[in-house]
């Protein structure tokens, strides 16, 4: 696609309750990263998956976060028993090749743990 | 002490002015260095990096890296209302130059 898409745009979900992320890369962008940023907060690293190399964890706050990409490609960013801490904008960037850091952000999944 | 450290703000500078942003980072040996910009309610878009020590121009835009001192700076001129943002630093990792670290960002406001 032309850019970086997220889905949902937000979602309001219930402490307790699984959450799913999705994002979908650039079109031939081989490198994709996940991001978390709480209100006021810079963005937090979360994990980064490039080709078929077994992905970076090590920005992964608890066991209860994972990450998948199948394809290389969409990436599904899930979230077990929500907290209520776990509330914030995740941001997934996707970019050409690994080096590079020249990340394109998609608009995020604003989520919010009641 | 964190990776990367920046005054969160806000900066106010009149239209026209030069606006200073800086950002200090914890490893000597980071080698990649990146100033993202963040409207209010929207993602971070790449502005400017920097990879040698001195100053790299673009349009209105000069990064400043001084590896010595660990510290990188942006600065903008001729300041318009429209560059009122979040300026995030970020930093690659020596031991992992795919990993982008982000400080928390300086919130300028540039007012009429």
């Amino acid at each position: 696609g032309a850019g970086v898409s997220q889905s949902p745009s937000n979602k309001v979900t219930e402490k307790g309750k699984d959450v799913e992320l999705r994002c979908d890369p650039i079109s031939g962008h081989t490198a994709l990263y996940w991001y978390r940023q709480s209100l006021g907060q810079g963005l937090e690293f979360l994990i980064y998956f490039q080709g078929n190399s077994a992905p970076d964890k090590s920005g992964l706050p608890s066991d209860r976060f994972s990450a998948e990409r199948t394809g290389g490609s969409v990436s599904t960013l899930t979230i077990q028993r929500t907290q209520q801490e776990d509330s914030a904008v995740y941001l997934c960037a996707s970019s050409l090749r690994t080096g590079a850091n020249v990340l394109t952000f998609g608009a995020g999944s604003r989520l919010t743990v009641l | 002490q964190k990776e990367v450290e920046q005054n969160s703000g806000p900066l106010s500078v009149p239209e026209g002015a030069i606006a200073s942003l800086n950002c200090t980072y914890s490893d000597r040996g980071s080698q990649s260095f990146f100033w993202y910009r963040q409207y209010s309610g929207k993602s971070p878009e790449l502005i400017m990096s920097i990879y040698s020590n001195g100053d790299k121009e673009d349009g209105r835009f000069t990064a400043q890296l001084n590896k010595a001192s660990q510290y990188v700076s942006l600065l903008i001129r001729d300041s318009q209302p429209s560059d009122s943002a979040t300026y995030l630093c970020a930093v690659t990792r020596p031991d992992n130059t795919d990993k982008l670290i982000f400080g928390t960002g300086t919130r300028l406001q540039v007012f009429p």
